[in-house]
């Protein structure tokens, strides 16, 4: 069974900061992994999805790595801003039939101004 | 049109009412999903429709019945719930089910039930 463990759980840093937020999980076997952020109360917006065959996907100030052998993904936030507060989280996707989502427990994130 | 709509935004629902929740999207997607959150925890699954049919139910109480009346429309009929169903209900579509597939998620409904 799969399992997706974020740390750390909250992750407070000062605007301009780079930070980087992990993900970690327990089946290689993994199809893709995918980052969203989801703000209070909101829906989830999805970040970056990463496919097993790649290792890393970029968008703006954002990029997700994966390495399938050791279990692990991160997500790096180039210059942060106060706008990048809200909690995101990692997920992933077992592979053929298998059409489930194992969420993290999610990063709540603060950027201070 | 990236999105995927759902109304209402807030629900307050008593023990003995029968309310629905409604998810719409306009993208094409054949697959459409229920999830439910409650407060600082992820979602979690709870019904997969694949071209309009239920094709998993994650064991969820029969007080939730889902309805796919079409590829673009989503319902979630509500009945005789309980206080701790009280949660955020959230719809998403994704073009099939394959591993590509990215899903697109809904704002939610937040439902509390008194």
């Amino acid at each position: 069974k799969q399992e997706v463990t974020q740390i750390p759980a909250a992750l407070s840093v000062p605007e301009g900061e780079n930070l980087v937020l992990n993900c970690s999980f327990t089946d290689s076997a993994i199809y893709n992994l995918q980052w969203f952020r989801q703000d209070p109360g909101k829906g989830l917006t999805s970040l970056l999805l990463i496919q097993s065959s790649q290792r890393e996907q970029t968008s703006g100030r954002l990029n997700a790595s994966l390495d399938k052998s050791s279990g692990r993904s991160t997500l790096y936030i180039a210059a942060s801003q106060p706008g990048d507060s809200a909690t995101y989280l990692c997920v992933g996707r077992g592979g053929g039939s298998n059409y489930k989502l194992t969420f993290g427990k999610g990063t709540l994130l603060t950027v201070n101004p | 049109d990236t999105e995927v709509t759902q109304t209402p935004k807030h629900l307050v629902m008593g023990m003995t009412n029968k309310k629905s929740l409604k998810c719409e999207q306009h993208m094409g997607h054949r697959a459409m999903y229920w999830y439910k959150q409650k407060a600082k925890k992820p979602p979690e699954l709870m019904f997969v429709y694949s071209y309009e049919k239920l094709s998993i139910n994650e064991s969820v109480p029969s007080r939730f019945s889902p309805e796919c009346p079409n590829s673009s429309l989503l319902n979630l009929h509500l009945h005789a719930l309980q206080p701790e169903d009280s949660a955020l209900y959230l719809c998403a579509s994704s073009r099939g089910q394959g591993s590509a597939d990215t899903q697109y998620f809904g704002p939610g409904t937040r439902l509390t039930v008194l």
